[in-house]
């Protein structure tokens, strides 16, 4: 099992450009999650999915921010225009089920530099 | 979800026990306990979750008390490659509950 895999792992991008960060969940899981950790906040869920339907994406911060899930082995989190304050490190986690009994598994994360 | 309260920080000698606190006195029945960690810059891990009793895997002992209001997550022999932020978390029993990260300790294990 390869985890979840997120790419890239690095981003370094220019303010007001197109930025586009992807996730492959754990095969077989249906649920996923985008976090987003920051030193001021922490990690803040911006999204979720349940068999590819977002179900809560409160956490979203604006418009700028989107996400999708087209199937159940790929989703992408893609911030249009991106400004310096989305720098952080983005993280997506999958489970097996929406259910409390099922933990999540993170991905190693994606840090976004916007300057 | 229930709040918890953790110490911000941390330190344990390797080899020894590291006994990390959490308070969650407002849990409610069906809420389950979970434990995360984060080694810098690395994705938060899994460690050990619980509902009412207590529960041990390779990583971890979780210690509930009865009247479910705080828990402690127990490394039996800590090592440098313990340190690391820990999370204790209170997730709803019902479908559809998230993991809603606090700020955690900050566990230092020193040689």
């Amino acid at each position: 099992d390869a985890g979840v895999i997120q790419s890239p792992r690095h981003e370094v991008t220019e303010m007001g450009q197109e930025v586009t960060l992807r996730c492959k969940p754990i095969s077989g899981h249906n649920s996923l999650f985008w976090y987003r950790q920051t030193m001021m906040r922490g990690l803040e869920l911006l999204i979720y999915f349940n068999n590819n339907v977002p179900i809560d994406d409160s956490g979203m911060p604006e418009d700028r921010f989107s996400a999708k899930m087209p199937n159940a082995s790929f989703s992408t989190l893609k911030i249009q225009p991106s400004e310096p304050r989305d720098s952080a490190v983005y993280f997506c986690a999958s489970s097996l089920g929406g259910e409390a009994n099922y933990g999540y598994t993170f991905g190693s994360g994606t840090r976004l530099t916007v300057v | 979800d229930a709040k918890t309260t953790q110490p911000p920080s941390m330190d344990c000698a390797e080899g020894r026990a590291a006994n990390l606190p959490c308070n969650h006195s407002t849990i409610s029945g069906n809420e389950y306990v979970y434990w995360y960690r984060q080694i810098h810059s690395q994705g938060p891990q899994y460690i050990i979750h619980g509902l009412k009793n207590n529960e041990t895997n390779e990583m971890a002992s979780l210690i509930i008390t009865e009247d479910r209001k705080s828990s402690t997550l127990i490394l039996p022999h800590a090592t440098l490659r313990d340190t690391a932020v820990y999370y204790c978390i209170v997730r709803g029993g019902t479908s559809g509950s998230r993991l809603t990260f606090g700020e955690g300790t900050q566990l230092t294990v020193n040689p």
